[in-house]
């Protein structure tokens, strides 16, 4: 237990639906993020906020939708994927924007993303 | 280029027996690396960060070492019980600020044997 909650852990989609992916984090920290992950690929940052402001958005598609609410809660919204975008998306936290990179990241268990 | 590249891609290994995994980067500016287990159909966990100053750093039965001068970072792994198949990926730290980056290894997928 990371302290850092995905939902749901699996979803099958079809490329017209609309879903949405939800990250909770229990741990007090300002700085969240997305991160894709396909097979035998390095994981691909997507989003980074800090305190619930994104500050990089790295050359994802506009199918791909973030929002966050506040410190503790980041979503990815979905519409009109294509099956390629199948894998797993990871939501990660850490202290803060700095932290991130000189220290801890903590990720959560993942939502493995299936689009038919 | 910043790259982070980790050999073998795989390994199967027999219960009880040790190995290494090997990472080398290029990354420039150095912050950190760390190495990360990621069982199958789970999030990463962090086994170990170590920063530019330190040359080995344990967490019970993994032992990693670093060599900033060559570049390289390797993970051993003492007496694998099978709860240690998982992919290992390593991930080297850019900066120390808003403006470093996380470069991630495609992971070693180790698999252990009873």
């Amino acid at each position: 237990e990371t302290g850092v909650t995905q939902t749901p852990r699996h979803l099958v989609m079809g490329m017209t639906n609309k879903k949405s992916l939800k990250c909770e984090q229990h741990l007090g920290h300002n700085a969240m993020y997305w991160y894709k992950q396909s097979a035998k690929k390095p994981l691909e940052l997507m989003f980074v906020y800090s305190l619930e402001e994104r500050v990089e958005n790295n050359s994802v598609p506009s199918r791909f939708s973030p929002e966050c609410p506040n410190s503790s809660h980041l979503f990815l919204h979905l519409h009109t994927l294509q099956p390629e975008d199948s894998a797993l998306y990871l939501c990660a936290s850490s202290q803060d924007r700095v932290a991130g990179v000189t220290g801890e990241l903590f990720f959560g268990e993942g939502s493995r993303l299936t689009v038919l | 280029k910043n790259q982070v590249e980790q050999s073998p891609q795989s390994l199967i290994i027999l219960e009880g027996k040790n190995c290494t995994l090997q990472c080398n980067y290029t990354v420039s500016p150095f912050s950190n690396l760390r190495w990360y287990k990621q069982d199958t159909g789970r999030g990463p966990v962090s086994l170990t960060i170590m920063t530019f100053s330190e040359n080995t750093k344990s967490n019970g039965r993994y032992t990693a070492t670093l060599d900033a001068d060559t570049k390289q970072s390797s993970l051993h792994i003492t007496a694998s019980q099978l709860s240690d198949s998982a992919s290992y990926i390593c991930v080297v730290s850019s900066g120390g600020s808003t403006l470093g980056r996380l470069y991630f290894g495609r992971g070693t997928q180790l698999t252990v044997w009873p």
